[in-house]
């Protein structure tokens, strides 16, 4: 089945630098999306990719879905504390009802 | 706006008791999913139903049932729980048109431990 791949796990940076998250996916993805979700708190939608090499842009973050389909990143410019969360890649193959997500990664930013 | 409502928040199981977890969206949603987080992990799906009258398995649905009589409800039913069900529980709930997904709104979460 499909696996979708996102690293790093963890990343703990300074307040001010920069953080990039990576997902793979083992299929062709019709559709990425990014969700982030708070200590204690749920999964919220952050954008959705369609597109083959498509790059959206809110605020500080920027997404990037990959030409082949099957990769997404997510960079933050000057992170800051309210970044702190679990950011997590959701894949969808074409033809599937549901979305594959990975394990997310883990922004620790310190003050 | 109400959105996804999910019942009860916290809930502590004996193992071999059964419960039924609530969701419930006021959004017109096509879709509705569940899905378990386990601590540092991601969202494995459960069951998904993509429309009243419809259910299909997810990834981890064994010890779990479902049912969608209505458009705006999806429960999920443990019937022995056990350990190994201790969880977050998330239900969430989508639009679906042209075979693509749209976002998915979440509900808050069930924190279920089974002791």
């Amino acid at each position: 089945g499909q696996q979708v791949m996102q690293i790093p796990q963890y990343q703990h940076v300074q307040e001010g630098e920069d953080f990039t998250t990576y997902c793979n996916s083992s299929t062709t993805l019709s559709n990425i999306q990014w969700y982030k979700q708070r200590p204690g708190g749920h999964p919220v939608f952050l954008i959705q990719l369609v597109k083959s090499g498509e790059v959206k842009k809110q605020k500080r973050l920027t997404f990037q879905f990959g030409e082949a389909k099957k990769n997404s990143s997510l960079h933050i410019t000057a992170t800051q504390t309210t970044d702190v969360g679990t950011y997590f890649c959701a894949g969808q193959d074409s033809g599937y009802s549901t979305l594959t997500f990975g394990k997310g990664t883990m922004l620790l930013v310190s003050p | 706006n109400a959105g996804v409502t999910q019942t009860p928040k916290f809930r502590i199981l004996k193992i071999g008791q059964s419960m039924t977890l609530q969701c419930t969206q006021d959004m017109n949603h096509n879709y509705m999913y569940w899905y378990r987080q386990d601590p540092g992990m991601g969202l494995k799906l459960i069951y998904y139903s993509v429309g009243a009258g419809i259910t299909d398995k997810g990834e981890v649905p064994n010890g779990y049932n479902v049912s969608r009589s209505t458009t705006e409800d999806f429960p999920l039913r443990l019937e022995l729980a056990a350990p190994s069900q201790t969880s977050v529980y998330f239900c969430a709930s989508s639009y679906s048109g042209q075979g693509l997904l749209q976002p998915q709104h979440f509900g808050d979460g069930t924190r279920l431990s089974i002791l």
